[in-house]
């Protein structure tokens, strides 16, 4: 059975960084991909990028671009994605989500990780 | 970007009845559109891919249709599990992928 285990809650200042990270077991992890998307409170879900596991290739939507990475340990089967110059607007949920390397949805999703950010 | 417009925001229905979901596209996206359910608390859950192909475990009584920039969800039976928030998806072009800002199925 495929799941996908994320880090847990996180509470920030306002400037700093989160490193947030999604173990992946029951399947193969350099086949697929990772996708990070977040949720603000009452808010849509919000795609922040991608990593292809097997070659380390990355994505980011650009409203993030220069503040988000996203990398991975293939040995451990972990992605992570570390996002800085925290805001209050970046309170939320971030999902890791499982995609594949020629398809773009979701079909494996972490049960996700709050991250709060207060002064 | 594609900005991905779901209507209505909210949609009241009796268990049994019938459910139908809208998601509309700002430019087309072919058939490169899936739909993911969403319970308070819980991660979304994908049901549909390439518009119109249920996953895995995915009852029969979800399907979707549509092409181009208009598509359709529809729920034929609603049971009360599926009381829920639905999100359209496009991964037609990006980055970045664009969701909708989702359905509210409630009990009527």
């Amino acid at each position: 059975q495929v799941q996908l285990v994320q880090s847990g809650a996180e509470v920030k200042k306002p400037g700093a960084s989160v490193k947030v990270s999604c173990k992946a077991s029951g399947s193969t992890f350099t086949t697929y991909a990772m996708h990070w998307v977040r949720q603000a409170p009452g808010q849509r879900l919000e795609w922040m990028g991608r990593i292809n596991a097997g070659n380390g290739n990355t994505k980011y939507s650009q409203k993030f671009q220069g503040r988000v990475t996203i990398t991975r340990d293939t040995s451990a089967s972990i992605a992570y994605m570390e996002l800085s110059s925290l805001r209050s607007e970046d309170t939320a949920v971030y999902y890791c989500a499982r995609g594949g390397s020629v398809y773009y949805y979701m079909d494996v999703w972490g049960k996700g990780t709050t991250v709060t950010v207060s002064s | 970007e594609i900005v991905m417009t779901q209507s209505p925001a909210t949609l009241s229905v009796s268990p049994g009845e019938r459910a139908t979901l809208s998601c509309r596209a700002s430019q087309s996206v072919n058939t490169n559109l899936a739909w993911y359910q969403q319970k308070p608390g819980q991660a979304p859950r994908l049901l549909i891919y390439g518009a119109s192909t249920r996953a895995t475990g995915i009852p029969a009584r979800f399907s979707g249709s549509g092409s181009g920039t208009e598509f359709t969800l529809t729920i034929s039976s609603l049971q009360s599990e599926d009381f829920a928030v639905y999100y359209c998806q496009q991964y037609n072009n990006w980055p970045p992928l664009t969701f909708g800002g989702g359905t509210k199925v409630e009990i009527k």
